[in-house]
């Protein structure tokens, strides 16, 4: 069974603060994908990491793809109270039929 | 519709009665997927439909879930004899992706709101 451990499993930070989320599992992914999931809402993916290595950048967020693809980070610059959610990160495998979904980082930030 | 579509948004039932999940895909998806997602927890697959058939089932819990999709579009997730575990967010997702393919642009899952089941 894959898993998919992230960490922390929350964290309350002030608006301006910057934070990191892990991503991290034995297996190794053929792609790993990043989502925010708003109360009431389902997921709505932020970004697709498939190289090893690979950085990719979405305004304040960077996600990064681990050399081995069994791991990924999001780092948020100067956080704002808009990004309070809870972020998932996802590992596909194959041809992607199934997402494999990480336990889920719920991030909270305040004025 | 122009995302996807789940009803009911919120369900209560007692226990060991069935209830039916539907979802609406966004037209024109041919993948869609159930997850179960229970308080505090990460979204737990269930099963993945490619067009009308089932390939990936192994995520159902147990033989009192089962979901069917007919005509390609609107699937059914069906629990029967309910328990109180079985309450959590059931969520419905979709993707473009075509049978023998792989594109990563036509693999992205989108989500519906979801259900939520409280099981008394």
């Amino acid at each position: 069974t894959q898993l998919l451990e992230q960490s922390p499993q929350f964290l309350s930070i002030q608006e301006g603060e910057n934070l990191t989320v892990y991503c991290n599992s034995s297996s190794v992914f053929s792609s790993l994908q990043w989502y925010r999931q708003e109360p009431g809402e389902g997921p709505v993916l932020l970004v697709t990491v498939v190289t090893g290595g690979e950085v990719k950048k979405l305004k304040r967020l960077t996600f990064q793809f681990g050399d081995a693809r069994k791991d990924s980070s999001l780092h948020i610059t100067a956080a704002q109270t808009g990004d309070t959610g809870l972020y998932l990160c996802a590992g596909a495998s194959g041809t992607a039929s199934k997402l494999t979904f990480g336990t889920g980082t719920r991030l909270q930030v305040t004025l | 519709g122009a995302g996807v579509s789940q009803s009911p948004s919120n369900k209560v039932t007692e226990k060991g009665k069935d209830v039916e999940l539907r979802c609406d895909p966004i037209s024109g998806h041919t993948a869609l997927y159930w997850y179960r997602q229970s308080l505090g927890q990460g979204l737990e697959f269930l099963i993945y439909f490619q067009g009308n058939s089932a390939p990936d089932k192994s995520g159902l819990p147990s033989d009192r879930f089962s979901a069917e999709r007919t005509g390609g579009s609107v699937s059914t997730l069906t629990i029967q004899r309910t328990q109180q575990e079985d309450s959590a967010v059931y969520l419905c997702a979709s993707s473009l992706r075509l049978a023998g393919g792989f594109s990563l642009a036509k693999n992205i899952q989108y989500f519906g709101a979801g259900t939520r089941l409280s099981v008394l």
